[in-house]
């Protein structure tokens, strides 16, 4: 069974700092996908950033961006020029390649303050 | 990017009651849609697998016929608790997987759900 865990409950930044949110994760699967959701006071959850194991290049999207380190089961997200826009929850996810279903860490509270 | 539409967005209900929530995607067909529930301040726990055409899988300590999960269609799949109770008061949410390809994954906007 895959295991993700995200050790920092609460973080906070101010605006336009950076600020980096830890995720590691444990499996024995080869291929597999890794993802950051963001869910805001809306709770809809918004997909952030996606990675595939077998790709060695780190994501980028914009401000967002990961740093997958695959040996040692590490996916953090770094969020760059942060934005109050950017508070919310955030959660990392797994997905294995064989399986359909994701297994979500326990999230990360991103507060974004003045 | 595709939309997955859930409906309603919040309910309040009497105990003994059921309610039914509505998952649809909007722009694509979806062979297989999810179902989460989420306590306050907590992460999403998966309750059920919907495939189009077939029985739901649920998770372990789900119980299945209190979560009655139908997928008569390639976009639409309905949750109904049955015999709501306040413990079954939570957000719900589903997601639909775009054509099979399962990282591809949509996210409805929630159901919150108050049993009184």
């Amino acid at each position: 069974a895959q295991t993700v865990t995200q050790s920092q409950p609460e973080m906070s930044v101010q605006e336009a700092e950076t600020v980096t949110l830890s995720c590691t994760y444990d499996t024995s699967e080869s291929n597999y996908y890794l993802f950051w959701y963001k869910q805001p006071p809306s709770r809809q959850m918004i997909l952030v950033i996606r990675q595939e194991a077998y790709k060695q290049q780190n994501a980028t999207e914009n401000r967002f961006s990961v740093n997958f380190q695959k040996a040692a089961k590490s996916f953090s997200l770094k969020i760059s020029d942060s934005q109050l826009g950017d508070t919310a929850m955030y959660f990392c996810a797994f997905l294995a390649g064989t399986a359909s279903k994701l297994t979500f860490g326990t999230g990360t509270r991103l507060q974004v303050t003045l | 990017g595709a939309v997955v539409s859930q409906h309603p967005s919040r309910v309040i209900c009497k105990s003994g009651t059921s309610v039914k929530i509505e998952c649809r995607s909007l722009d694509f067909q979806a062979t297989t849609m999810f179902w989460y529930r989420q306590f306050p301040k907590q992460s999403l726990m998966l309750m059920a697998t919907s495939n189009e055409g077939s029985k739901a899988t649920y998770e372990q300590g789900v119980e299945k016929d209190k979560f009655l999960i139908n997928h008569a269609s390639l976009t639409l799949s309905t949750l109904t608790v049955t015999s709501a109770h306040p413990e079954d008061s939570s957000f719900y949410i589903c997601s639909a997987s775009m054509g099979g390809v399962n990282e591809k994954l949509f996210f409805g906007s929630g159901t919150q759900l108050s049993v009184l």
